[in-house]
């Protein structure tokens, strides 16, 4: 099946930093999902993208599907961006509807 | 407001019970799904239901059950046969979904299952 590997695993920012966060699925896709999960557990969508490039306020992403890969840009990070960020695929071609989600990167904003 | 609702936050089991979790949304979509979520990992598919009364499993069915007699609700029941209970459940639904078709998921906000 496809597989989805993200990186870094972990990452410490200092208030204010700059971060992109990647990627990287084995097989073509139709669509990609990130997503923030909250110290409580929440998942929160930030976005549906199966190509292109989407802004939502401070954070943008960016998913190459030709090149099996997607980022997400966090640009001056605050102390309320730590959590995991997950993204998330549609597995043989979404008809199952189920995503496969790659093990996540863990964010640690310090103020 | 429109949602998913999951209950109860937290659920302490003892071994070789049974427990239910329930998972409803209000949100008129037609699939919904579980997942499983442990400390340190990514969220893996238990089952999933596209429509009323009928529903597959996912990559870790073993030791639970489901049911979709309804569109709102998915309720998933832990049952004795599953050997390390303990994790994170999050419900899930998506509008209709089917062929090559897929439709952006949103999300519940958990129950934690502890087995003491």
């Amino acid at each position: 099946g496809i597989q989805v590997e993200q990186s870094p695993p972990d990452l410490i920012l200092q208030e204010g930093a700059n971060s992109t966060l990647r990627c990287n699925f084995s097989d073509s896709v139709n669509n990609l999902q990130w997503f923030h999960q909250n110290p409580w557990g929440q998942l929160i969508n930030l976005f549906y993208i199966p190509s292109g490039t989407k802004q939502n306020g401070r954070l943008s992403a960016t998913t190459v599907a030709t090149e099996r890969y997607s980022l997400l840009y966090i640009s001056s990070s605050q102390t309320t961006d730590s959590g995991v960020y997950f993204c998330a695929v549609p597995p043989y071609g979404g008809s199952q509807g189920n995503l496969i989600f790659g093990k996540g990167t863990k964010l640690s904003v310090k103020p | 407001d429109g949602g998913i609702t999951q209950s109860p936050k937290y659920l302490f089991r003892k071994e070789g019970q049974n427990v239910t979790l329930s998972c409803e949304q209000n949100l008129n979509h037609d699939a919904m799904y579980w997942y499983r979520q442990d400390p340190g990992q990514g969220l893996r598919l238990i089952y999933y239901s596209q429509i009323v009364n009928d529903f597959q499993k996912g990559d870790i069915a073993e030791g639970y059950s489901v049911s979709r007699e309804k569109k709102e609700s998915f309720p998933l029941t832990v049952t004795s046969a599953q050997k390390n209970p303990t994790a994170f459940y999050l419900c899930a639904s998506s509008p209709t979904t089917g062929g090559l078709y897929y439709n952006e998921q949103f999300f519940g906000p958990g129950t934690r299952l502890t087995v003491l």
